[in-house]
């Protein structure tokens, strides 16, 4: 089945710095979306890209969908002790279902204070 | 105060019983999905309804069973063919359409069998 290569597994940063979580598909994507999981908890909705090159912000986010809408990227400008958790993302592709999304395996990110 | 329950939160069974996990949302939407996470697998797809009494298998649907007789309610039982059932599960919900549907999970139900 089609799948959603996320990358790195971990990464582990000092409080300040930036972090960055790609994710890639071998064939076009419809759209994607971002989660974010906090530990012991549940994921929650950040964002979907849609169109091709599409880049959005969210304070210190900033979510990228390429031209090929083939890959995406999350990144995180000077990292907080907050923004610790796992981020996925999660793709959709044409002529498939609408509702159905595969997660990729997600980037667990640790700051250190 | 809307939103997805899950329940329990902690879940013990003996191998080789069945075991459902319930899952309620109240936001209306007509669409929902039951997941499973494993450390370092991310979210795999068990099973989805996109309306009452209908309803997908996803990419990893052996052993499990769900119904979706209200719009409400979407429970999901692990079956004792389930080879590996502990893990954690996550039921979640969206609406229908290509815009506006992000999915909202509830808080999961961590199922244990001894």
């Amino acid at each position: 089945g089609q799948q959603v290569m996320q990358i790195p597994q971990y990464q582990h940063v000092q409080e300040g710095e930036d972090f960055t979580t790609y994710c890639n598909s071998s064939t076009t994507l419809s759209n994607i979306q971002w989660y974010k999981q906090r530990p012991g908890g549940h994921p929650v909705f950040l964002i979907q890209l849609v169109k091709s090159g599409e880049v959005k912000k969210q304070k210190r986010l900033t979510f990228q969908f390429g031209e090929a809408k083939k890959n995406s990227s999350l990144h995180i400008t000077a990292t907080q002790t907050t923004d610790v958790g796992t981020y996925f993302c999660a793709g959709r592709w044409s002529g498939g279902s609408n509702y159905k999304l595969t997660f990729g395996k997600g980037t667990l990110l640790t700051v250190n204070p | 105060d809307g939103g997805i329950t899950q329940s329990p939160k902690y879940l013990f069974r003996k191998e080789g019983q069945n075991v459902t996990l319930s899952c309620e949302q109240n936001l209306n939407h007509d669409a929902m999905y039951w997941y499973r996470q494993d450390p370092g697998q991310g979210l795999r797809l068990i099973y989805y309804s996109q309306i009452v009494n209908d309803f997908q298998k996803g990419d990893i649907a052996e052993g499990y069973s769900v119904s979706r007789e209200k719009k409400e309610s979407f429970p999901l039982t692990v079956t004792s063919a389930q080879k590996n059932p502990t893990a954690f599960y996550l039921c979640a919900s969206s609406l229908k359409g290509l815009v506006n549907n992000e999915q909202f999970f509830g808080p999961g139900t961590r199922l244990t069998v001894l």
